[in-house]
């Protein structure tokens, strides 16, 4: 079975402070994004990556910064967590769209509130 | 820019009955899409995907179609059951090389016993 795994279900953390989300999936997908999950807007990607130590904006990528130092491992970086940053995160990983196999297989989500 | 749109944030359905989930998108270049489903306080999973290439793609209930002049697809499922009961997302991508997924804003559909 494929398995994503978020570090924590539930964060909270201070304005100002440097927060780190980790993800890691056990498929050697190639594929890993950060997506934000809120009320009315759906899933927005924040950041994608199609290869260790690369790297591509999303929709909304201000005020985060990603890491992927290993391909099973993608990190989301808050710089400075600000109260609009609250919300649900979710990780997925995935083989290329043009493989025989293209769904994204998503963590269980971690809920950050920032105060 | 929307490029991926679910103008109907919810559906109620009876039980038995058949559940059309809409989805239109204005990108050309998307040539993938997917449909994935969302129960609370759990990641989307997928349900089922259909290429650019077929108009429609079939997996036991779940009918997707596609009509690419129009950008626009559908989800059916038949016949709905309460457990069908979640959040549908669809989402769009181009298999070209541009790996980026983008998704729609949901629709909770409520399948009524």
């Amino acid at each position: 079975d494929v398995k994503v795994t978020q570090s924590s279900r539930y964060l909270v953390k201070r304005t100002g402070e440097k927060v780190f989300l980790e993800c890691v999936q056990d498929m050697d997908h190639e594929n890993m994004f950060w997506y934000r999950q809120d009320p009315g807007l759906g899933l927005r990607l924040i950041y994608f990556s199609y290869d260790v130590k690369m790297k591509e904006k999303g929709d909304i990528p201000e005020g985060y910064s990603v890491s992927r130092e290993k391909k099973e491992r993608f990190s989301l970086i808050l710089e400075s967590a600000s109260t609009n940053q609250t919300s649900m995160y979710l990780c997925a990983s995935s083989f290329p769209l043009r493989a025989p196999r293209t769904e994204a297989f998503f963590g269980q989500g971690t809920r950050l509130t920032v105060v | 820019d929307q490029q991926v749109k679910q103008n109907s944030p919810s559906l109620s359905v009876q039980e038995g009955r058949i559940s059309i989930l809409n989805c239109d998108y204005t990108n050309s270049m998307f040539d993938y899409f997917l449909w994935y489903k969302k129960y609370p306080a759990e990641g989307p999973t997928f349900l089922i995907s259909i290429s650019s290439i077929k108009d429609k793609n079939e997996d036991g209930r779940f009918t997707v179609f596609l009509n690419k002049s129009a950008k626009h697809l559908s989800l059916h499922i038949v016949p709905s059951q309460p457990g069908d009961s979640a959040v549908y997302f669809c989402a769009a991508g181009a298999a070209g090389g541009y790996q980026k997924v983008t998704f729609g804003t949901g629709t909770k559909l409520q399948v009524i016993p």
